[in-house]
């Protein structure tokens, strides 16, 4: 079967950098994606990893090891708005995605 | 943002009633899934459909059935809902592959009595 692992809360600071951890198990491993919801609405698309390496989004990055079978989303600048839950995804052959339990982030002042 | 509606946002009803939750997209897109959220279970996959009348199961599809009649709707059946399954409904969409990239409706708000 699929799996994921990612923390269940991270808190940070304003104006600071913080970086959300995911660990997969999965078989035919074709990407990782991460969204966000902010609560009380929709997830939303953030990023995407097919490849080994950094993906760069204005503030947002996203990395991933596929030898480690590790992932995370880096958002530095941090602001009051980014408090949300992140989710990441796997992608495997042509099923749907599988999402991990979310990572609730909490930016304080 | 992607053309998916949702409805109904909210709905409260009484155990053993039939529920269906509808969602309706406007782009063309082949792939349709049905969510459930729940605190501290994230999003899992109920059913999820492939093309008109091309539906398959997800990680929690007992006690639901689904229909994909046209290509823009999509819809979830509860044949007699329990309490278990009050919880927030997404549905989503994709193009090309069952691993593309979702994006996601509105929601709806079920609660079971």
């Amino acid at each position: 079967g699929q799996s994921l692992e990612q923390p269940s809360e991270v808190t940070a600071v304003e104006g600071a950098i913080v970086q959300i951890n995911c660990t997969y198990q999965t078989s035919g491993f074709y990407g990782l994606s991460w969204y966000q919801q902010h609560d009380g609405g929709a997830p939303t698309f953030l990023s995407y990893n097919a490849l080994d390496g950094l993906e760069e989004t204005g503030r947002f990055s996203s990395f991933l090891s596929r030898s480690d079978s590790y992932g995370y989303l880096l958002l530095q600048e941090l602001q009051m708005k980014d408090s949300a839950s992140y989710f990441c995804a796997v992608i495997s052959g042509n099923t749907p995605l599988v999402f991990g339990k979310g990572t609730r982030l909490s930016v304080i002042a | 943002d992607a053309g998916i509606t949702q409805s109904p946002r909210h709905k409260v009803t009484e155990t053993g009633t039939p529920v269906t939750l509808r969602c309706h997209q406007t782009e063309n897109h082949r792939y349709m899934y049905w969510y459930r959220q729940d605190p501290g279970h994230g999003l899992r996959l109920i059913h999820y459909s492939y093309g008109v009348k091309d539906t398959d199961k997800g990680e929690v599809s007992d006690g639901y059935s689904v229909s994909r009649s046209k290509t823009e709707d999509f819809l979830l059946t509860l044949e007699s809902a329990t309490s278990s399954q009050t919880s927030v409904y997404f549905c989503a969409i994709s193009s090309g592959r069952a691993g593309d990239t979702q994006y996601f409706g509105p929601g709806t708000r079920l609660t079971v009595l």
